[in-house]
């Protein structure tokens, strides 16, 4: 069965410095991961996914995810943090094999990210 | 520009009281999803439609129906909540690419 572990409830990182948000994975097959953040109540807003190619993949906002298929990873990383990068932000497998854009995403629990001035 | 659409954003009703929360897109995307999110945690999906065709999720109680009338629109009804089904609920679409686009979601409230 799919799944994703996100095993930090909560990250606090000062401003200016490197951030990494955990996510490691469960999957039968190729995965499809993605990375969504969600600010206060608010919908979630799509950061950045791995399909195939590049095990370093750019997304929104100065984001990028690496990927590392040995490790069954995908953590989420960004070089500089900024106090608005506090969020919640979730990690998400793609079930396999629906046809016709059909998306069901097994999201992980969810790490809040809290950047401090 | 093309988006995800939920009204209202807060919605409080009274227990037992059928309540109905909305989603529009403009994406035009085929798939349409409910996730049911409570308190910070992983949103849960309760269904989806694929175009006319409708995909409950096992474990979503009966008191969740949904509507698609169209494209466009898609809409939850709660036949009668209860104080546990206070939550955020979020539609979401997706594309061929398998990208998903979520509305900002309705917060329901029970009374």
């Amino acid at each position: 069965a799919q799944s994703v572990a996100q095993p930090e409830d909560q990250v606090n990182v000062a401003e200016g410095n490197p951030l990494t948000v955990k996510c490691t994975y469960s999957v039968s097959g190729n995965p499809y991961l993605f990375w969504y953040v969600q600010y206060p109540n608010r919908g979630l807003q799509f950061l950045l996914k791995y399909i195939t190619g590049d095990n370093l993949v750019k997304g929104s906002y100065g984001f990028e995810a690496e990927f590392n298929k040995s490790q069954t990873s995908f953590h989420l990383k960004k070089p500089s943090a900024l106090v608005s990068d506090s969020a919640l932000y979730f990690c998400a497998v793609r079930a396999p094999m629906f046809s016709g854009g059909y998306n069901k995403l097994i999201f992980g629990a969810g790490t809040r990210l809290a950047v401090h001035p | 520009d093309a988006m995800v659409i939920q009204n209202p954003r807060y919605q409080v009703t009274q227990f037992g009281k059928p309540v109905t929360l909305s989603c529009s897109q403009t994406l035009n995307h085929n798939v349409m999803y409910w996730y049911q999110q409570k308190s910070s945690q992983a949103p849960k999906l309760l269904f989806h439609y694929y175009d006319k065709d409708f995909n409950n999720e096992a474990d979503t109680p009966d008191n969740f129906q949904s509507r698609r009338p169209n494209t466009s629109f898609c809409f939850l009804d709660i036949r009668s909540p209860g104080l546990g089904d206070a939550a955020m609920y979020l539609c979401a679409t997706s594309a061929q690419s398998g990208t998903m686009s979520f509305g900002a979601g309705t917060r329901l409230s029970v009374l």
